[in-house]
């Protein structure tokens, strides 16, 4: 399976935009790329996922590098309830569902 | 909406001792999986499956045992505790057959092995 690789921590001000960044060199054209996050003594929950094209949703936005080696989840907003652990993790459609989950980005905001 | 559901949420064993956590899911979602996460690490996969009566190993099986006899319902079982297998458990589901694919966890169970 491809793995990613992500900074260990990153710290942003409230209310400021918040750039997560995610290394994928060894993707396959079927890899889907998602974002989940945790919250303190919660459950991962889902964030935004894409294959190619850049991707928006309620939460954050998704930024696809065009040979897809590299992405970027996009906080436009930052607040105090997005301090969470961000894990980018690739989802190949015809897997065995084995998900290889790192250690992901823990963002601390500052108020 | 319940979700994902998982019992019990906090659980100490000693050595030896089996015990089976529960999870349960409302959604009607085919495909279902424990994973274990230990301190400040990712999450790891122990068993999965992909409908009622069928089941298959993940990257960490070992000491675990799983039976999916109903779509909702998706038990894990140590058969004999170790302390290594102090951790904290999530169950998930998702329904493959959506195109926005996405995992629903559980809020976990806390287990420690003396």
């Amino acid at each position: 399976d491809a793995k990613t690789t992500q900074p260990n921590s990153m710290e942003s001000n409230e209310e400021e935009p918040v750039h997560l960044p995610c290394n994928h060199s060894t993707i396959s054209g079927t890899d889907y790329i998602h974002w989940y996050r945790q919250l303190p003594s919660q459950g991962p929950e889902y964030v935004i996922h894409g294959l190619t094209s850049n991707v928006n949703n309620r939460m954050a936005s998704l930024a696809i590098a065009e040979d897809r080696k590299s992405s970027t989840l996009i906080l436009h907003r930052a607040t105090l309830r997005d301090a969470a652990v961000y894990y980018c993790i690739l989802r190949d459609w015809d897997s065995n569902y084995q998900l290889i989950w790192g250690a992901g980005t823990k963002l601390i905001i500052k108020p | 909406n319940a979700g994902v559901t998982q019992t019990p949420k906090f659980q100490v064993l000693k050595t030896g001792q089996s015990m089976t956590l529960q999870c349960a899911q409302d959604m009607n979602h085919e495909y279902m999986s424990w994973y274990r996460q230990d301190p400040g690490m990712g999450l790891r996969l122990i068993h999965y499956s992909v409908g009622a009566g069928i089941t298959d190993q993940g990257e960490v099986p070992n000491g675990y045992n799983v039976s999916r006899s109903t779509t909702e319902d998706f038990p894990l079982r140590l058969l004999s505790a170790a302390p290594s297998q102090t951790s904290v458990y999530f169950c998930a589901s998702s329904s493959p057959r959506l195109t926005n694919e996405k995992l629903f966890f559980g809020s976990g169970t806390q287990l420690s092995v003396l």
